[in-house]
């Protein structure tokens, strides 16, 4: 397997303009999550999603955030509108399961985001 | 409030030596802990993952303890190697809510 694949790997665009930011888990996984990075915060944990239905959004930050999983081997995450704050990596990850997972989660490469 | 506390300051140790990473959790009733490596530019790779009834895991040179009592998961990395220098992540879940928490890391720099 190719491992989790997140797409693209940098975006730069300009405030106000639409983000989409794309994710493909692991074949098999049933548990889908995107998290967001920046140095003052760490890894925040935006959404989750479990045999593709969202569980809890409760860390996306705002309206502006939305994610979806139309099914088993793909998401995304979209930011409309987009605003300098925004700017961070973003990462999705996915698992197997539940209760412990004795294999960790998965990491994809991450998504570089820069609003300008 | 919930926190997951690392030592923010960067551990710099001599190459053969033992590496010991802290994790403390306040609030937080996890059942299980995992460790994280993580490297510039990349996203974090799954080490070890401890269970709440458990006290040790080792894995090759890394171990793992975890203490409910203390709400304290200690990382080791024994015979510590140049190629070992990352940021440690600890993060916990909770049997009832199945989100993965992680704490802000420590950086290890282990020098020739």
């Amino acid at each position: 397997d190719a491992g989790v694949i997140q797409s693209p790997r940098h975006e730069v665009t300009e405030m106000g303009q639409e983000v989409t930011l794309r994710c493909k888990p692991i074949s098999g996984h049933n548990s889908l999550f995107w998290y967001r990075q920046t140095m003052m915060r760490g890894l925040e944990l935006l959404i989750y999603f479990n045999n593709n239905v969202p569980i809890d959004d409760s860390g996306m930050p705002e309206d502006r955030f939305s994610a979806k999983m139309p099914n088993a081997s793909f998401s995304t995450l979209k930011i409309q509108p987009s605003e300098p704050r925004d700017s961070a990596v973003y990462f999705c990850a996915s698992r197997w399961g539940q209760g412990a997972p004795e294999g960790g989660y998965t990491f994809g490469s991450g998504t570089r985001l820069t609003v300008v | 409030s919930q926190k997951i506390e690392q030592n923010s300051e960067a551990l710099n140790i001599q190459e053969g030596k033992t590496a010991t990473l802290t994790c403390n959790y306040t609030n937080y009733s996890p059942a299980y802990l995992q460790w994280y490596r993580q490297d510039p530019g990349r996203g974090p790779v799954f080490l070890l993952l401890i269970r709440e009834n458990e006290k040790e895991k080792r894995k090759e040179r890394l171990k793992v303890t975890f203490d409910t009592t203390l709400k304290q998961s200690l990382f080791h990395i024994t015979a510590s190697q140049p190629a070992d220098s990352a940021t440690y992540l600890c993060a916990l879940e909770t049997s009832n809510t199945g989100k993965l928490i992680f704490g802000q890391g420590t950086t290890l720099q282990v020098k020739p």
